[in-house]
């Protein structure tokens, strides 16, 4: 079965840093871009960029470009997505996707900053 | 960056058919924007329904159809079920980046 697992979720305090991860499994994980969404409370969805784990390039959104860092480890299957000083208003579920056709989704990391 | 937009909201008849569209602000919506359309329920990940315009995952609804329409996007739902009252998002790409609508909340009543 094809699916992308997410690791759980954070509480976190302002200026805190957080890596946050998304495990692939059932197809080859380096031949397919990795896309990460944000979804803020009671708001749309948001592209943040994609990943491509075979050689690690990425394309940020220009809204989201400097502000997070997309990483994969091909080892272990797996992409992040990290901060390294976090806001109040990162508050967010943030959900990785397999770009080619947006399939599958993994189950989201709800992520809460607050002092 | 490109502004995607979509009808905020829609109301359609159990049975009744009902067209949701996604507009482009650089210009006509084509297939080189690789529309894709998303539904999500309260709660849950969203889940992809339409890719490259009109391709159906193997889990889409017959009911579901992606096209282009008068320079945008269109998903039409025939037959409209109680279980698909949801919101809906289309997705374009630009130049292999990408941009969600602001997103379409169906009532089915």
């Amino acid at each position: 079965e094809v699916q992308l697992v997410q690791s759980g979720a954070e509480v976190k305090k302002p200026g805190e840093s957080l890596k946050i991860s998304c495990k692939a499994s059932g197809y080859s994980f380096t031949s397919y871009w990795v896309a990460w969404v944000r979804q803020m409370p009671g708001r749309g969805l948001e592209w943040m960029g994609i990943i491509y784990p075979g050689d690690s390039d990425t394309r940020y959104s220009p809204s989201f470009q400097g502000q997070v860092t997309m990483s994969a480890d091909k080892s272990i299957n797996t992409a992040y997505l990290q901060w390294s000083s976090l806001k109040a208003s990162d508050s967010a579920m943030y959900y990785c996707a397999r770009r080619q056709g947006f399939d599958p989704w993994g189950q989201g990391t709800l992520v809460t900053v607050s002092s | 960056q490109a502004v995607v937009t979509q009808e905020p909201s829609l109301t359609v008849s159990p049975g009744g058919t009902v067209t949701l569209t996604c507009d482009s602000s650089t210009g006509a919506v084509t297939s080189g924007h690789y529309p894709y359309w998303l539904q999500q329920k309260p709660g849950q990940a969203p889940r992809t329904l339409i890719y490259d315009t009109s391709n159906r995952h193997s889990w889409t609804p017959a009911r579901f159809s992606g096209s282009l329409l008068g320079g945008k996007a269109a998903l039409t739902l025939s037959s409209a079920q109680p279980e698909d009252e949801a919101e809906y998002y289309c997705l374009l790409s630009y130049s292999g980046v990408g941009v969600f609508g602001g997103g379409t909340k169906l009532t089915v009543l």
